[in-house]
């Protein structure tokens, strides 16, 4: 069975300061692993995705991750956080890419 | 631009009263699907389908009927709406996964809200 964790349901961070999200997954085989960002009243938009490639993945607005399978973590970072990164963010892992299972979200604020 | 379009954005209705979500791509994509997002659970999937005529229940199926007669159309129906299913409302779309790693990304409409008095 799949599963996601997101281990935090708040984070609140200073404006310029490091962002850490953490997710730890649950997979029988090797899954595919994705962040997604969720700003009020709008859609889900894809941050950055793993799919057995290079275990550190990069994605866009200076966003990356960490794919550790030693670990079953799969950690969002960024250096220093911006205020338009205040957001819902959601882990998301699939094995089979029919089912796609989510993590309850983090909300995440920035603190001018 | 390639998008997912749902409509309507916000609805309103009363129990029992037949309704019907529209779901539309513009990418030929062959995967498409719908969740639910709920206050501290995170979005849950309720139905899928893998292409035209194809379709199987995601993880909570029950009160909801899907059809996909056209590759880019994929609507969700509430027979007989009840509160339990006020939520939000998400369909999203994705190119076929042919085995192997699943390598692209699912593209999310914006959501409807969805509210049964």
């Amino acid at each position: 069975a799949q599963s996601v964790t997101q281990l935090d349901s708040h984070v609140s961070v200073s404006e310029g300061t490091p962002v850490l999200l953490r997710c730890n997954y649950s997979s029988s085989y090797s899954p595919s692993l994705f962040w997604y960002v969720q700003h009020p009243n709008k859609g889900l938009q894809l941050l950055l995705k793993y799919t057995s490639a290079a275990t550190l993945v990069k994605g866009i607005n200076g966003f990356e991750a960490e794919f550790k399978k030693s670990e079953t973590s799969f950690h969002l970072t960024k250096p220093s956080a911006h205020m338009s990164d205040a957001a819902e963010y959601f882990c998301v892992v699939s094995e089979t890419g029919n089912q796609f299972y989510f993590g309850t979200g983090t909300s995440l604020t920035v603190i001018p | 631009e390639a998008q997912v379009t749902q409509n309507p954005r916000y609805l309103i209705t009363v129990t029992g009263k037949k309704l019907t979500v529209t779901c539309s791509q513009n990418m030929n994509h062959e995967y498409m699907s719908w969740y639910r997002q709920d206050p501290g659970l995170g979005l849950r999937q309720i139905y899928y389908s893998m292409n035209v005529e194809v379709t199987d229940k995601g993880d909570v199926p029950e009160g909801y009927k899907v059809s996909r007669k056209e590759k880019r159309n994929f609507p969700l129906i509430l027979e007989s709406p009840s509160p339990n299913q006020t939520s939000l409302y998400f369909c999203a779309s994705s190119p076929w996964w042919t085995g192997g790693a699943w390598n692209t990304e699912a593209f999310f409409g914006q959501g409807t809200r969805l509210t049964v008095v």
